[in-house]
């Protein structure tokens, strides 16, 4: 069935460094792919999405690229900050099932 | 606007009891969702309406595990006979028509069955 893997986490950064989180899927055909964000005491909040491949997804200053031939969409950003302490989650969705297909989440703590 | 409220936030039920959760999507969306997250784990789909239409129910553990959404609006996600297992967060989803695929989520129902 479908998948997705994410680097475990916590991923401890200071304010201003690169972040990269991994995500891998499993999948047949052509899933959209999303990175959902929750910050503490908050719902799931959708950050970016990709629907086919090479498209790049971009908000917030992090963008993740959806590479069909690694099958990866992996989450950048070039400078975090506190305020992005939260737990990233990666999720797939097949054409015609709306149901997501979360990984486990990766817990980013960002430290002044 | 609102977004999607979920009720009660916290239950604590004993085992063997009845539960009933509560979700009340976004004013007009027709999609709504649900699913279960275990402690330190990703969000895991149980059920998807359409409407008042159960389109897919393939995520539901167990025939314990009831949905329904009887006017296409509020939906009540029920657990009989509780058991430790279905201790979880439970999330609730809506998404309007069309192709985006977003889904908006509300803030879940801690679930504790001692």
């Amino acid at each position: 069935g479908d998948s997705v893997t994410q680097m475990e986490g916590p991923v401890t950064l200071s304010e201003e460094a690169f972040l990269t989180i991994n995500c891998t899927y499993t999948a047949t055909g052509y899933p959209s792919l999303f990175w959902y964000v929750q910050y503490p005491g908050e719902g799931l909040q959708l950050l970016l999405k990709a629907t086919k491949a090479d498209d790049k997804g971009s908000n917030k200053g992090f963008e993740a690229t959806y590479r069909k031939e690694t099958t990866s969409f992996h989450l950048e950003k070039g400078s975090v900050q506190v305020s992005d302490s939260a737990v990233y989650f990666c999720a797939l969705s097949k054409t015609g099932r709306r149901a997501l297909t979360f990984g486990s989440g990766t817990r980013l703590q960002v430290q002044p | 606007g609102a977004g999607v409220s979920q009720s009660p936030r916290y239950k604590v039920a004993k085992r063997g009891q009845d539960v009933a959760l509560r979700c009340d999507p976004i004013s007009g969306h027709v999609s709504l969702f649900w699913y279960q997250q275990a402690l330190g784990q990703g969000p895991e789909f149980l059920t998807y309406f359409q409407n008042e239409a159960q389109l897919d129910k393939s995520g539901l553990p167990s025939d314990r595990f009831f949905a329904e959404r009887p006017e296409g609006s509020v939906s009540t996600l029920k657990i009989q006979r509780t058991q430790q297992e279905d201790s979880a967060v439970y999330l609730c989803a809506s998404s309007s028509a069309g192709g985006s695929y977003e889904q908006y989520f509300g803030p879940g129902t801690r679930l504790t069955v001692t």
